[in-house]
């Protein structure tokens, strides 16, 4: 089945850094997310992704969908406290009739004051 | 409601309970997901709801696992017999519509969390 590489698994920063983590997939997705899990909570949708090469900011958070549809990308600018969870990338496969979300592994970020 | 909501938030159950977890998914949303989140894992996909239809049950990992949907709404995860590795955040989400492009994005509500003892 269709199987997503979130990396890093975990990161380590400093106030202030920027944060860049990417997934990768076997076969074509058609639509990337981005969610953030806070502890005890669900996750909460980031950024949505629907056309490859797609190029999309949040705030401080970017994310692309991958022009070989088959990756994206996140990246946090100016890492603050509250950035601190688990961020998760989750794709739809353009396999006909596919409709449930396949998710990776998380990226559990730590910022240290 | 403003998003989706679950109850239980919590639940403990003796191992061979039957538990039943109810999700009521954001107002007018079509598509409905269940997924199961174990300790420090990713979310693992159970079923995927279209109205009161279960297209894809492919991921419910046993035949203890079943779901169903009523109304194009409520939908409740029932768990039987339940035994420990069944223990994991239980999280629903929803959808307006399945398909790709915009209003295809899945909320999640806060999950219930079942321990089996």
């Amino acid at each position: 089945g269709q199987q997503l590489n979130q990396s890093p698994q975990s990161m380590f920063i400093q106030e202030g850094e920027d944060v860049s983590m990417n997934c990768t997939s076997s076969s074509i997705f058609n639509t990337w997310l981005w969610y953030k899990q806070d502890p005890g909570e669900g996750p909460v949708l980031l950024i949505a992704l629907y056309k490859a090469g797609e190029l999309t900011s949040n705030g401080r958070l970017t994310a692309q969908f991958g022009t070989t549809r088959k990756d994206s990308f996140l990246n946090i600018s100016a890492s603050i406290p509250s950035d601190v969870g688990i961020y998760f990338c989750a794709g739809r496969p353009i396999i006909q009739g596919a409709q449930k979300l396949v998710f990776g592994q998380g990226t559990r970020l730590t910022i240290n004051p | 409601g403003a998003g989706v909501s679950q109850s239980p938030r919590y639940k403990v159950a003796k191992r061979g309970q039957d538990v039943a977890l109810r999700c009521d998914p954001i107002s007018g949303h079509t598509a409905l997901y269940w997924y199961r989140q174990s300790l420090g894992q990713g979310l693992e996909f159970l079923i995927y709801f279209q109205g009161n239809s279960a297209p894809d049950k492919s991921g419910l990992p046993s035949d203890r696992f079943s779901a169903e949907r009523t109304g194009g709404s409520v939908s409740t995860l029932t768990i039987q017999r339940t035994q420990q590795e069944d223990s994991a955040v239980y999280l629903c989400a929803s959808s307006y519509r399945p398909g790709t492009g915009a209003n295809t994005e899945a909320f999640f509500g806060q999950g219930t969390r079942l321990t089996v003892v």
